[in-house]
């Protein structure tokens, strides 16, 4: 089946730094990534969605200068939380469909922390 | 606002209770799709359901899809702890192209 892989799966970081999190499709080609965000015990929130070679669509309230996203390849989506503040600790969380596939595969999540 | 609700948002049971949790959305969906997400870890696919009043069973787990395609039920039959977790449902609006509602997510806890 379709894996995706993510990384970090947790990292903990200052105040006022930038952290870039990975996520690769191992077995498959993913023209579309989706990056959610999820707060303790809360569902999934849709951030942005990320299409090999163009930009980012980014959901409403989400600010795209903070979150960056890039999808240069097939297989390789990137999320930036730039200048991160305490607020932006969270559960970050991408996913993607493998052609062929129902469901959605998921990342393993990145426990992101700011101090 | 939030289009997909879930209910109930908690549920405790003794192990070999049923279990179940209900989706309605206020809009008409294409599919529905169901998941699971364990303590610490990441959803999980289940299964998706894309007729109108289909039913579909994976062991003691039975999904169904409302006649209208507005609501979607998950349940469990004689519940287990490694059914522990929080049960997402998931739903693709006819206006929403690929993207992924999910409704707010149903904690199950099983006590053994």
């Amino acid at each position: 089946g379709a894996v995706v892989s993510q990384h970090p799966s947790r990292v903990i970081c200052k105040s006022g730094t930038s952290v870039k999190i990975e996520c690769r499709s191992l077995d498959f080609q993913a023209t579309t990534m989706f990056w959610y965000r999820q707060f303790p015990k809360q569902s999934l929130m849709l951030m942005a969605t990320s299409n090999e070679g163009s930009k980012a669509t980014y959901e409403q309230g989400v600010e795209k200068d903070k979150f960056l996203i890039n999808h240069a390849s097939l297989t390789l989506s990137t999320l930036t939380v730039t200048s991160a503040h305490p607020e932006d600790s969270s559960f970050y969380i991408c996913s993607t469909r493998g052609r062929g596939l129902y469901g959605y595969t998921f990342g393993s999540g990145t426990r992101l922390t700011v101090v | 606002g939030q289009q997909v609700m879930q209910i109930p948002q908690y549920q405790h049971v003794q192990e070999g209770e049923d279990f179940t949790t209900y989706c309605n959305s206020s809009t008409t969906l294409s599919n529905i799709q169901w998941y699971k997400q364990r303590p610490g870890g990441h959803p999980v696919f289940l299964i998706q359901l894309v007729k109108s009043g289909e039913v579909k069973k994976q062991k003691r787990l039975t999904f169904q899809f409302g006649e209208a395609k507005k609501n979607s039920s998950l349940h469990i039959t004689a519940t287990q702890t490694t059914d522990v977790g929080t049960y997402f449902c998931a739903g693709r609006l006819e206006t929403s192209g690929s993207r992924l509602t999910f409704g707010e997510g149903t904690q199950l806890t099983v006590n053994p």
